[in-house]
């Protein structure tokens, strides 16, 4: 079965930075397109950010370019996000995702 | 590509057949995805492609459509189907989007 495990997330000042890291296991990750999902509390589902399987491609949400850099590293089953200037709308469970399978989110409160 | 469902909330009785509709603001072709959210938990993926069935998803859910307008069909609501279901575009050379949401509640 798919796994994709999220962590990384915690509470953070405005402008601070975070880095959330997804392991992936249980599938060929190299061979997947990879996105990053957010969900702000009780409001829906907003894509973040997407990396091709070969990092060549990378595309974001205008509410995080800019701000967020996504990544991946195929050697170590693992998807990144690096969050930087943080805002109070940018508090959300963020989700690893590749199409059909989600993980199980971490949570991200930007608040002073 | 904006997603826009309706009705953004719906309650039914157990039995009821139920219809959940998704309009794309420019074509999709064959990929939409349906999901179903329960509180707390990620989605989980129902339908793929319009209309295929995900692995251990019940028979009772359904999808079809093409082009901008598509719909899930519950044929007969059980008590384990309320949560909120998203439409979802995934074409791979555009940005994934999601319709708004319908939250279906069991009466």
């Amino acid at each position: 079965e798919v796994q994709l495990v999220e962590s990384g997330g915690g509470l953070v000042k405005p402008g601070g930075s975070l880095r959330l890291s997804c392991k992936a296991s249980e599938f060929t990750f190299s061979t997947y397109n990879m996105n990053w999902v957010r969900q702000a509390p009780g409001k829906g589902l907003e894509w973040v950010a997407s990396i091709t399987s070969d990092s060549n491609y990378i595309d974001y949400a205008d509410s995080v370019k800019g701000r967020f850099t996504i990544s991946r590293d195929n050697a170590e089953n693992s998807l990144y996000l690096q969050m930087n200037s943080l805002r109070a709308e940018d508090t959300a469970v963020y989700y690893c995702a590749r199409h059909g399978s989600w993980g199980q989110g971490t949570l991200v409160t930007v608040s002073s | 590509n904006q997603m826009t469902q309706s009705p953004s909330t719906l309650s039914a009785s157990v039995g009821d057949r139920v219809t959940i509709t998704c309009r794309a603001s420019q074509s999709v072709s064959r990929w939409l995805a349906w999901y179903q959210q329960k509180p707390g938990r990620a989605p989980n993926l129902l339908i793929y492609k319009v209309s295929i069935l995900e692995n251990g998803v019940p028979s009772r859910f359904s999808g079809s459509g093409s082009g901008t307008e598509f719909t899930l069909t519950i044929s007969s609501l059980e008590p384990d189907d309320f949560g909120t279901y998203y439409c979802q575009q995934y074409n791979s050379y555009s940005p994934w989007t999601f319709g708004q949401g319908t939250k279906v509640e069991i009466k």
